[in-house]
């Protein structure tokens, strides 16, 4: 079945550093969402990518979807101790007009050394 | 505007037995999504309801069944308990046309002994 595969697992990163996490998809996506959970919370929504080669940015993050619509990005500038958590990529099953579950990647986890 | 609640927070419950969770969700949110979240993983997807039935189901056994309610609330109900059901049980709300863009409440942590 579909696999979303997100990598790395973890990154560990010096305050200040930047921060980047990637998804991989074998198949076309129809959009991909970014979710971000804090230690002890639940995800929150982040942002949906439609549009092939689309980029977004919210403050100090950048998301990307790749061209062929297989793989997408999250980047973060100069991290900052807000930004812990795991942060999760998320892709409709297809096929896509008839199907309503969200394949969720692994998760990268952010971690700010001290 | 309240969010997504979800009741109890946590519970202990002994194998083999049954355990019900309840979600109310975003107000004015007609989409109700069950997920299971293991420690260090991503949430699998269990349910979705919408119009008081179940739309779709992940890959989850027969023990794991719900309900939606008129107000549009869910239950989730998981009979014979095994130990490997115990995880962070999130419901998730959205609007039918953008189920995308999923609420989530703060969970039940249910522990299975």
């Amino acid at each position: 079945g579909q696999q979303v595969m997100q990598i790395p697992q973890y990154q560990h990163v010096q305050e200040g550093e930047d921060f980047t996490t990637y998804c991989n998809s074998s198949t076309t996506l129809s959009n991909i969402q970014w979710y971000k959970q804090r230690p002890g919370g639940h995800p929150v929504f982040l942002i949906q990518l439609v549009k092939s080669g689309e980029v977004k940015k919210q403050k100090r993050l950048t998301f990307q979807f790749g061209e062929a619509k297989k793989n997408s990005s999250l980047h973060i500038t100069a991290t900052q101790t807000t930004d812990v958590g795991t942060y999760f990529c998320a892709a409709l099953k297809p096929p896509w007009d008839s199907n309503y579950q969200l394949i969720w990647g692994a998760g990268t986890k952010l971690i700010i050394k001290p | 505007d309240a969010g997504v609640t979800q009741s109890p927070t946590h519970l202990i419950k002994t194998r083999g037995q049954q355990v019900t969770l309840r979600c109310s969700p975003k107000s004015g949110h007609d989409t109700v999504s069950w997920y299971q979240q293991a420690l260090g993983q991503g949430p699998q997807f269990i349910f979705q309801y919408y119009e008081e039935e179940e739309r779709q189901r992940g890959n989850f056994p027969d023990r794991f069944s719900g309900h939606q309610f008129p107000n549009y609330s869910s239950e989730l109900n998981v009979n014979a308990l095994l130990l490997g059901d115990s995880a962070l049980y999130l419901c998730a709300s959205s609007l039918d046309r953008e189920i995308y863009e999923q609420y989530f409440g703060p969970g039940t942590r249910l522990t299975v002994t």
